[in-house]
C-alpha cells in the first residue's frame, strides 16, 4: 500500500530533551516536506527536500532541523525542543512538488 | 503567499442532507487539494483537483481555475462525514501547500 508513516504517534518529552521524528515513503517520490497544525494559526511549512540532499526551509524553520540522505527518509530533529513546539506535525511527499501530496498520520508533540 | 478562504467555516447538517463547501483562492495555482482531516486528527487526501471536475463516491469536486474558487459537494451526508474539510494550493512558484482554515462538518443522526 503507497503511504506516508510517520513515528512516533504520539509523544510527550520535556525541554532541552533530543528528539526525532521519522518519516518515510514507499513511494519513490522526490519531494518531501514537513508541516505543523496549530489551533488558530492552521497548517504551516516547516521544512521541506526536492530530493537527495536537497533541503530548504519553509515558513517556520526556527527550532527544527532536517535531513534527506536517502530518497524515502525525511526525519525532523528538534535538537532542544521547547514548550512552544507543542504541535500535531505532519510529514508529506509527492512525485514532484506541484503535484498531489500524501500525508502521513500525524505525530502529536507535547513538550512539558 | 497565496490566500485560500473558506467558506462556510461551520456548518450543521442532518444526515441525508446534501451541502456544498467553497474554496477562494487569490492567485493561479498549478495543485489544488481538498482534505478531510478526521476526529483522530488524519488528514485524508479527498481530491488533487486544479482544474476541472472531480467525482468519488458521494463527494464530488469542481475547480474553476480562471476564476479562482474550487466547490466541494457533500451529497447524503452521513455521520462519518463529520470532520474539517481543508483547501491547499500550490502556486506555480511555490513548494508548499497553502492552507485554508477549514470548514468544520457536523453531521448529526
Amino acid at each position: 500500500e503507497a503511504q506516508v508513516t510517520q513515528n512516533p504517534r504520539y509523544l510527550i518529552t520535556v525541554t532541552g530533551k533530543k528528539l526525532t521524528v521519522t518519516c518515510s515513503q514507499n513511494m519513490n517520490h522526490e519531494y518531501m516536506s514537513w508541516y505543523r497544525q496549530d489551533p488558530g494559526l492552521g497548517l504551516r511549512q516547516i521544512y521541506y527536500s526536492m530530493n537527495v540532499e536537497v533541503t530548504d526551509k519553509g515558513d517556520v524553520p526556527e527550532g527544527y532541523k532536517v535531513s534527506r540522505k536517502e530518497k524515502r527518509n525525511f526525519p525532523l530533529i528538534l535538537e532542544s525542543p521547547s514548550p512552544n513546539q507543542t504541535s500535531l506535525y505532519f510529514c508529506a511527499s509527492s512525485l514532484e512538488g506541484n503535484y498531489g501530496y500524501t500525508f502521513g498520520s500525524g505525530t502529536r508533540l507535547t513538550v512539558v | 503567499g497565496i490566500q485560500v478562504e473558506q467558506s462556510p467555516p461551520d456548518l450543521i447538517l442532518q444526515e441525508g442532507a446534501n451541502s456544498t463547501l467553497r474554496c477562494n483562492f487569490s492567485d493561479s495555482v498549478n495543485n489544488l487539494q481538498w482534505f478531510h482531516q478526521n476526529p483522530w486528527g488524519q488528514l485524508i487526501n479527498l481530491f488533487y483537483i486544479p482544474s476541472g471536475t472531480k467525482q468519488n463516491g458521494r463527494l464530488s469536486a469542481t475547480t474553476v481555475a480562471t476564476e479562482r474558487y474550487s466547490l466541494l459537494y457533500i451529497s447524503s451526508s452521513q455521520t462519518t462525514d463529520s470532520g474539517v474539510y481543508f483547501c491547499a494550493v500550490e502556486g506555480w512558484d511555490d513548494y508548499k501547500l497553502s492552507f485554508g482554515a477549514g470548514t468544520t462538518v457536523t453531521v448529526r443522526a
